[in-house]
């Protein structure tokens, strides 16, 4: 089966660091995308993880642990452009599936 | 390159009615999918189509139906619209729909069912 879970929503303050956590449970788990959504904007692509560990692209990284069933996607220098909801997408054996997202609120 | 072009963007149906969406794939990318996103619910994986053929179903009722055609271009359908069906309707595509295949979405398309 599958279960994401992530916090609804979230708030920050410009320059700040924010940490967005991720728990699943996907059978046949086969990587984890992480993607941001504007309102009223498609889904972009921000990050994939397939194995234990943190990647690290600009102010944005993220981490996996396989075993914990757990990722986190880690926001620094925060700019109020990145207020938008963050979806959290682990693979399974056939196919992406999307939790709920969280929604951040940058506030200067 | 082209991203990934969906039609129409916003549309008003009634209840009973059908309707059909498309979506344009990036040029290359051989894997469509679909998804409906609603503000409770997110975004629910529908259906995922691969050279023409549907390689994947979500848990949606029969009036959600879908084909992908020969240049890769795909089509939805939903029969006999409910109120329900209001949502964004979101197609994606990437060149193989596994791994670690990154999906590009569409714009979507919204449909409000009054």
């Amino acid at each position: 089966g599958q279960n994401i879970d992530q916090p609804t929503e979230m708030t920050a303050t410009e320059g700040a660091i924010v940490q967005i956590n991720c728990t699943y449970q996907t059978s046949g788990f086969n990587g984890l995308f992480w993607y941001q959504q504007h309102a009223g904007e498609a889904p972009t692509f921000l990050s994939y993880n397939v194995l234990d560990g943190l990647e690290e692209k600009g102010r944005f990284s993220s981490f996996l642990s396989r075993s914990k069933g757990y990722s986190y996607l880690l926001l620094k220098e925060l700019q109020m452009k990145d207020s938008a909801s963050y979806l959290c997408a682990p693979r399974g054996p056939d196919k992406l599936i999307f939790g709920t997202g969280t929604r951040l609120q940058v506030f200067p | 390159k082209a991203g990934v072009t969906q039609t129409p963007r916003y549309l008003i149906k009634t209840r009973g009615q059908q309707v059909t969406l498309s979506c344009s794939p990036i040029s290359g990318h051989r894997s469509v999918s679909w998804y409906q996103q609603t503000p409770g619910q997110g975004l629910q994986f529908l259906f995922e189509y691969f050279s023409e053929t549907q390689r994947n179903k979500g848990n949606f009722p029969g009036r959600f139906s879908g084909r992908q055609f020969s240049n890769s271009r795909s089509e939805m359908n939903v029969s006999t619209l409910e109120l329900g069906d209001s949502a964004l309707y979101l197609c994606a595509s990437s060149r193989s729909g596994s791994g670690a295949n990154v999906l590009t979405f569409g714009a979507g398309s919204r449909l409000t069912v009054l």
